[in-house]
Parts: C-alpha cells; sequence; structure tokens
C-alpha cells in the first residue's frame, strides 16, 4: 500500500514535556511538509523538506525542530511542550515541490495539560 | 486576515440536493486546489484548476476559478451522506506555497 503514514495517532503529554511524531510516505516523492490544523481547523505550514533539505521554514517557534533521515521520512519533535501546541499534525508529500498535489496523512492529535 | 477564505462557514443539506462551497483569495496563483477533510482522516485533493483554467469537473464535482474577482467555486450535485466533511480551498502562489482556508463544514442529511 503506497500512502502517508503517521505514528503516534493520538498523544497526551504534560506542558514542559518533550515529544516527537513520526512519518513516513511510501509514494516515492521527493518533498515532504509539516502542517499545523488548530481547533478551528486552520492549516498552517510549518516545515517542507526537498530530498531531505530544508526548503521551507515558516515562523515557528524553537521549540519545534524537523528531522529528516531520508526523503521518505520526516519527523518532528516538540521539546518542551506548552498549551497551545495542541492541535492536529498533519503529514503531506508531493512529487516534487513545483508539483501540486499533496498527499496528507491521517494526522496526529495532541493533547497538552 | 486569510489569504484564502471559504463561505460559507457551514452547511446542512439533505442528500439528493446539490450544494455550492466559495472561495475568495488574497494572492496571485498558479492554481486553485479543492480539498476534502472527512472526521479522523487528513485532507485529500478533489479538484485541481489552474490559473488558465475556467472550470474543471471530477465526477459530480464541479470547481471554477475567476482570476479576475480572485474566487473559486466548488459544486457537488446529488449530495450522498459519504460527502459529509470539512472542504477546503487552498490557493498555490508563484512561490509553490499552498495557503488553506479555514473550511467549509458540510453535513449531508439521509
Amino acid at each position: 500500500e503506497t500512502a502517508v503514514f503517521q505514528t503516534p495517532n493520538y498523544h497526551v503529554t504534560q506542558v514542559g514535556n518533550e515529544v516527537s511524531f513520526n512519518c513516513k510516505q511510501t509514494l516515492g516523492h521527493d518533498t515532504m511538509y509539516w502542517y499545523k490544523q488548530d481547533s478551528k481547523k486552520l492549516l498552517k505550514i510549518m516545515f517542507s523538506y526537498n530530498n531531505k533539505q530544508l526548503i521551507v521554514n515558516e515562523t515557528v517557534p524553537r521549540r519545534f525542530s524537523p528531522q529528516s533521515s531520508d526523503k521518505a521520512h520526516l519527523n518532528l519533535r516538540i521539546k518542551s511542550v506548552e498549551p497551545e501546541d495542541s492541535a492536529v499534525y498533519l503529514c503531506a508529500s508531493s512529487h516534487d515541490r513545483v508539483q501540486d498535489t499533496q498527499y496528507f496523512g491521517p494526522g496526529t492529535r495532541l493533547l497538552v495539560l | 486576515s486569510q489569504l484564502a477564505e471559504e463561505n460559507p462557514w457551514a452547511l446542512s443539506v439533505h442528500e439528493g440536493e446539490s450544494v455550492t462551497v466559495n472561495c475568495s483569495y488574497k494572492t496571485s496563483i498558479t492554481a486553485l486546489q479543492w480539498y476534502r477533510q472527512k472526521s479522523g482522516e487528513g485532507p485529500a485533493q478533489l479538484i485541481l484548476i489552474r490559473s488558465n483554467e475556467r472550470e474543471k469537473r471530477n465526477g459530480r464535482l464541479r470547481a471554477t476559478l475567476d482570476t479576475s474577482s480572485q474566487s473559486s467555486s466548488l459544486s457537488i450535485t446529488a449530495t450522498r451522506c459519504e460527502d459529509t466533511a470539512v472542504y477546503f480551498c487552498a490557493a498555490r502562489n508563484m512561490g509553490y506555497k499552498l495557503t488553506f482556508g479555514t473550511g467549509t463544514s458540510l453535513l449531508v442529511d439521509p
């Protein structure tokens, strides 16, 4: 099966803890993305990687850091989470940075208590 | 303010009826995309309409694009319960960045 996979599905943690989310795509795409979707469903791009290279880094707090081991994997680490980090984190991929269609994973729902 | 915005915020129709979601955007685009997000899933693209196109169809879906008024619409005919979802428009600018609106929640009742 070719798709975008994310783990975990849900994560509940406390303020100040560190969390890490994983994303893997089996579509053979060169470009991967991390989006944050808030409680009002607004989707905002956080990071974009093309062939393991960071190409887009929107204004996000420094506690967020993407990690890419190869072009099929893009993880997201949040160091010292805060309540406003509660959201759904969506990973996506596209054939390359020029191609329009992005394919999304199911998301990781984070709740910070 | 949002670079892309759908309206209305929410819609409710009965199965079999037609429905239209509108989108306005505030940037020069290379393409306008419509995505659908069902509960518990990530968004999935429905239609991509490029800036030199005026209309695109995909089965029961029809998208229009008017670059002069910076607006787009997505129409769904013969709606089904499984069309219940949040519908987003996403504007792709010259720098390949995709900006999503906040979505229209569509509920299709049996």
